[in-house]
């Protein structure tokens, strides 16, 4: 079985850019997460969705960021315009009605 | 919570050895903990999970013990390997309010 599948990988933007990460979710799993990770710490939760509702986006910088899950199964996070201190790690993760998390290989967001 | 920055707790042990990994937890409400390993470069991976209505669970090589009175976790690794090198995260639940939050993760070092 697939995992969580985040693309792109890498992701190089000079600041005030725009940028966007995809997230494709373990199939049949309805909560999906977005969280940023900065260097040495845990993760940090953005947006939690449940099918396509945003549930939880307390902490999302709405000045900024923004999220869609449109079709409750993919979603795509993305970042208008980036600063220098958006430079992290952005993890996708997806559970099935809020169990365990299974996390996504990351987006690695550098912003020059 | 504070955060360690990237001055990570580290754990060094021989190859061999058993390891343990502590956690201290904020929320007596958390009712689910999980442990992640994470290897540079790679999203947190799921190891073990423990329910708070427990003390104790044992996996292949790894045991976790939670003190729910100290609100105190801990990941036992027997027979440490190289491949047992990465930093390992605790996670608590409130699954009433699907809340989680993540510890700031301590890096274990193996040698050979």
């Amino acid at each position: 079985e697939a995992g969580v599948v985040q693309s792109p990988r890498y992701k190089i933007i000079e600041k005030k850019q725009p940028v966007a990460f995809w997230c494709n979710p373990i199939s049949g799993h309805n909560t999906l997460y977005w969280y940023l990770q900065n260097l040495g710490q845990g993760p940090e939760l953005l947006i939690r969705y449940e099918n396509e509702e945003a549930v939880d986006d307390s902490q999302l910088p709405k000045d900024r960021f923004s999220a869609e899950r449109l079709k409750g199964v993919d979603s795509t996070l993305k970042i208008q315009p980036a600063e220098l201190g958006d430079s992290a790690v952005y993890l996708c993760a997806s559970s099935s009605n809020g169990g365990t998390q299974y996390f996504g290989p990351g987006t690695r967001l550098l912003v020059l | 919570g504070e955060s360690v920055g990237l001055h990570l707790p580290t754990l060094s042990v021989q190859e061999g050895d058993n390891s343990i990994i502590n956690c201290a937890y904020s929320n007596s409400a958390s009712d689910y903990f999980i442990w992640y390993k994470q290897e540079s470069g790679k999203g947190p991976q799921f190891i073990i999970d423990i329910r708070s209505n427990m003390d104790k669970r044992q996996g292949q090589r790894v045991t976790v013990l939670l003190n729910k009175t100290v609100k105190h976790l801990s990941l036992q690794i027997a027979a440490t390997q190289p491949g047992d090198s990465a930093v390992y995260f605790c996670a608590e639940i409130y699954t009433g309010g699907f809340k989680t939050i993540f510890g700031a993760g301590t890096r274990l070092f193996v040698k050979a």
